[in-house]
């Protein structure tokens, strides 16, 4: 079974700043995709970035990126220019290839961006 | 974009209640899923349909069962409601090998 781990329940940043969360996995599947989604107050899960196992080219959209290694079973999400928006809890997610599609979660890390 | 509808934002139900949670999708989604989400343990998958009448358990079913009469509808079903079971709720949908797409949530209290 797969597994994803983030290792950091709580963060924060100052506004304008870089932050990056860590996500690590679990699993022996070769295909299979990786999502980073943002939960904020309103409490809608918004997806905020995929990477596919298979690319190796980190994905990026805007100011988010990731930093994917796969070999190394990591998943990290980078925020840059922090915004008061971007306060939130942050999931880091799997999905298998081909399979049922589920997604598997972490537990979260609670971002907050202060002034 | 896509809409995933829940039914109610906040629930309050009695324990020993059969209570209905329902999530309606506008985008003609194979997948539906309910998640369950509590605090320092994320979200933890309850049950999940890849097609009408299809169900299959996830990681934490006991107690719970589900309804997909309509490819549109995946319904939660309580069958008598505890207070263990006070938690979030949260449906999504997705195509095959697809993000999902969350619903807002419902907060059920079990009292």
């Amino acid at each position: 079974a797969q597994t994803v781990t983030q290792s950091q329940p709580e963060m924060s940043v100052q506004e304008a700043e870089t932050v990056t969360l860590s996500c690590t996995y679990d699993t022996s599947e070769n295909n299979y995709y990786l999502f980073w989604y943002k939960q904020p107050p309103s409490r809608q899960m918004i997806l905020v970035i995929r990477q596919e196992a298979y690319k190796q080219q980190n994905a990026t959209e805007n100011r988010f990126s990731v930093n994917f290694q796969k070999a190394a079973k990591s998943f990290s999400l980078k925020i840059s220019d922090s915004q008061l928006g971007d306060t939130a809890m942050y999931f880091c997610a799997f999905m298998k290839q081909g399979g049922s599609e589920k997604l598997v979660f972490g537990k979260g890390t609670k971002l907050t961006v202060n002034p | 974009d896509v809409k995933v509808t829940q039914s109610s934002r906040y629930l309050v139900k009695r324990t020993g209640e059969k209570v209905f949670l329902e999530c309606v999708q506008d985008m003609d989604h194979e997948n539906m899923f309910w998640y369950r989400q509590d605090p320092g343990l994320g979200l933890r998958l309850i049950y999940f349909s890849y097609d009408v009448k299809m169900k299959e358990k996830g990681d934490i079913p006991e107690g719970y069962s589900v309804s997909r009469e309509k490819k549109e509808r995946f319904s939660l079903i309580l069958e008598s409601a505890s207070t263990n079971q006070t938690s979030m709720y949260l449906c999504a949908s997705s195509l095959k090998n697809s993000p999902l797409h969350f619903g807002n949530g419902t907060r059920l209290t079990v009292t």
